[in-house]
């Protein structure tokens, strides 16, 4: 159990297009998910926390207009990259908490979707 | 603002002996959770061993274990008979009353023949 998606897996744009990621909890309701970027060599670093029915909280220094979030139901939330540059390049990584089980402090996370852009 | 570090960049071990990676962290909570998770090449994540901070005992999920010095604000992890499988980088994450997850800069292991 506890299966977290994401979709797609890659994708390549050009420079001044939007580009939507989906992450979907496949086997249980998550209230909460999270939004993750991931460098070349080096560790997550959290975007935004996702909150069903309400606006994601964003971490100091991510832009909220750049970086939309919705989570419009309790098993999928996207993630919209709006007018994307080259500097967006990246893996983004998703995670959902199952809060209504044993296990409701772990976070289990997406295969991630590597994003270029051109 | 909670901080975790790893201080070792790369690891190496070989196969079936082992290897013990580090991990310190910064907190003023009292309550608060510690993972280590693995990401292989695969980049996909996952949980190698979860700890909770008020329980005293280390927790163990085969051959992985932790050390945990609440005090000491020290939480390592050690494998035991390594496997080739087990290369990847690892990462110390810790998780708050925010609920969100911290992670430290990652360690790349390596499991030699």
């Amino acid at each position: 159990g506890a299966v977290v998606s994401q979709h797609p897996s890659w994708v390549i744009c050009k420079s001044g297009t939007s580009v939507k990621i989906e992450c979907r909890s496949l086997d249980f309701q998550a209230t909460t998910m999270f939004w993750y970027r991931q460098f070349p060599k080096q560790s997550l670093m959290l975007m935004a926390t996702s909150n069903e029915g309400s606006k994601a909280t964003y971490e100091q220094g991510v832009e909220k207009d750049k970086f939309l979030i919705n989570h419009a139901s309790l098993t999928l939330s996207t993630l919209t990259v709006t007018s994307a540059h080259p500097e967006d390049s990246s893996f983004y990584i998703c995670s959902a908490r199952d809060n209504w089980s044993d296990s409701y402090n772990e976070q289990f996370f997406g295969p991630g979707t590597r994003l270029t852009v051109l | 603002a909670q901080t975790v570090t790893q201080s070792q960049p790369e690891m190496s071990v070989q196969e079936a002996e082992t290897v013990t990676l580090s991990c310190t962290y910064d907190t003023s909570e009292s309550d608060y959770y510690l993972f280590w998770y693995k990401q292989p090449p695969s980049r996909q994540m996952i949980l190698v061993i979860r700890q909770e901070a008020y329980k005293q005992q280390n927790a163990t999920e085969n051959r992985f274990s932790v050390n945990f010095q609440k005090a000491a604000k020290s939480f390592s992890l050690k494998i035991s008979d390594s496997q080739l499988g087990d290369a990847a980088m690892y990462f110390c994450a810790y998780r708050g009353t925010a609920s969100k997850l911290t992670f430290g800069t990652g360690t790349r292991l390596q499991v030699t023949l």
